[in-house]
């Protein structure tokens, strides 16, 4: 099983669509926890960070569940400019270092 | 500087050429990552330094990749006897311990 892990779409929706995603992890040491979002040919971007209580920025509520070990992106009233590929990270600890994982990416088309 | 930037932003060369990348990384960053992405894949690890040492190179793919940082700032990335196989983008990222990375533009390598 890899150590992260999310469906890689892609994902077409109209504009105003609601979608979510969920990524699933292995390993229950982890820590940290992280939406990026990577646009074609460009570098990725953190989106957020994803805390054990939930949290919300605007149209993006990200979750964790910990005893499931899978995190989720929703993304409402979706914009043509949210077409791109949105990358599940999950980082643990080990002897004193911060090991990030990135998942393979869920590509997000948004069509109008 | 403002964000973390990588030269050169294109390289072509020849089969069996050694070629060498380099990272600037955010001023005060103790962490920095090497990562390459092929076209159409998700990222995969290559390197981490914490200050000037790596206590993971487990993703380096074979002997003919080195890394080195020195004075916890620079580093450089070395390919030797480059392969076609080792095109693709090479992105460099810094954090502080444990949060968001904050990525450079990457550094396109073409293997003729």
């Amino acid at each position: 099983r890899k150590e992260v892990e999310q469906d890689p779409g892609p994902f077409n929706v109209p504009e105003g669509a609601t979608v979510a995603f969920n990524c699933t992890y292995s390993n229950s040491a982890s820590q940290s926890f992280f939406w990026y979002r990577q646009d074609c040919r460009k570098e990725p971007k953190l989106l957020m960070s994803v805390y054990s209580s939930g949290n919300e920025d605007g149209r993006f509520t990200a979750q964790l569940n910990r005893a499931s070990q899978y995190i989720s992106l929703l993304i409402r009233d979706s914009k043509l400019s949210d077409s791109a590929t949105y990358l599940c990270v999950v980082t643990r600890g080990r002897g004193g270092s911060y090991i990030p994982t990135f998942g393979r990416g869920t590509s997000l088309i948004v069509h109008p | 500087g403002a964000g973390v930037s990588q030269s050169p932003s294109n390289k072509v060369t020849e089969k069996g050429k050694d070629v060498e990348l380099r990272c600037d990384p955010i001023s005060g960053h103790t962490a920095l990552y090497w990562y390459r992405q092929s076209l159409g894949q998700g990222l995969e690890f290559l390197i981490y330094f914490q200050g000037n040492s790596a206590p993971d190179k487990s993703g380096l793919p074979s002997d003919r990749f080195s890394a080195e940082r020195t004075g916890g700032s620079v580093s450089t990335l070395t390919i030797q006897r480059t392969q076609q196989e080792d095109s693709a983008v090479y992105l460099c990222a810094s954090s502080s311990q444990g949060y968001e990375q904050f990525f450079g533009p990457g550094t396109r390598l073409t293997v003729l």
